[in-house]
């Protein structure tokens, strides 16, 4: 089945700076590619996504770039704010669906530094 | 618009007691989906449902037990608990069952099993 491989797990930055998340995946058949953000004691909820066909895709200070060949994708937050402070999640889905439908990483704590 | 509904938040149980977690969506979803959470451990799937009358195991299905009661309703039953189920607990759902849509997860249930 799909492995995802998140790094790093714990993430500090200073407040302003930017911040960039890897994960890698196993199976060359999965064509998306979901990032999730939970705060503390909240649900998680997607803040950016991107399909197989596309390398990057922003949305304002969120970017998310994706290499097939290397099967890695990562998220970039830049100018970063307090409200960033979260854990955030990479996820990959084979086409397959079905108990792979969705693996996720295991988190990366990103702590903004005032 | 609720979107993804669980109760209870919080839960103790004792060891060998049993109980079921109640999940409900109204975005008319085909797909819904038990996740338990752990420190360092991510996301890990226990059971889905694609959709309407199908349910299947996830990663880790031992010890649980799934009813799709209709489109909107996905409970997940711990027979006899054990400390190890100790867990948040996260109910989503999606439009897709292969999950390349977004995933809408509910608001958790803390469980510990004492």
């Amino acid at each position: 089945g799909e492995n995802v491989e998140q790094h790093p797990s714990t993430l500090s930055v200073q407040e302003g700076d930017s911040a960039v998340i890897k994960c890698t995946y196993s199976d060359s058949a999965s064509n998306y590619f979901p990032w999730y953000k939970q705060e503390l004691g909240k649900r998680p909820q997607l803040i950016i996504d991107i399909r197989s066909n596309v390398g990057e895709k922003k949305d304002q200070r969120i970017a998310v770039t994706l290499n097939k060949t290397a099967k890695h994708f990562s998220l970039h937050i830049t100018e970063t704010q307090p409200e960033d402070s979260a854990v955030y999640f990479c996820a990959a889905n084979p086409p397959g669906g079905g108990a792979d439908g969705l693996t996720f990483g295991k988190g990366t704590h990103l702590i903004i530094q005032p | 618009n609720a979107g993804v509904t669980q109760t209870p938040k919080f839960q103790v149980l004792k060891t060998g007691q049993s109980m079921t977690l109640q999940c409900a969506q109204d975005m008319n979803h085909n797909s819904m989906y038990w996740y338990r959470q752990d420190p360092g451990m991510g996301l890990r799937l226990i059971y889905y449902s694609a959709s309407e009358g199908t349910t299947d195991k996830g990663e880790v299905p031992n010890g649980y037990n799934v009813s799709r009661l209709n489109k909107r309703e996905f409970s997940l039953r711990l027979e006899s608990a054990a400390p190890s189920q100790t867990s948040v607990y996260f109910c989503a759902s999606s439009e897709a069952w292969r999950m390349n849509t977004e995933a809408f997860f509910g608001q958790g249930t803390r469980l510990t099993v004492v």
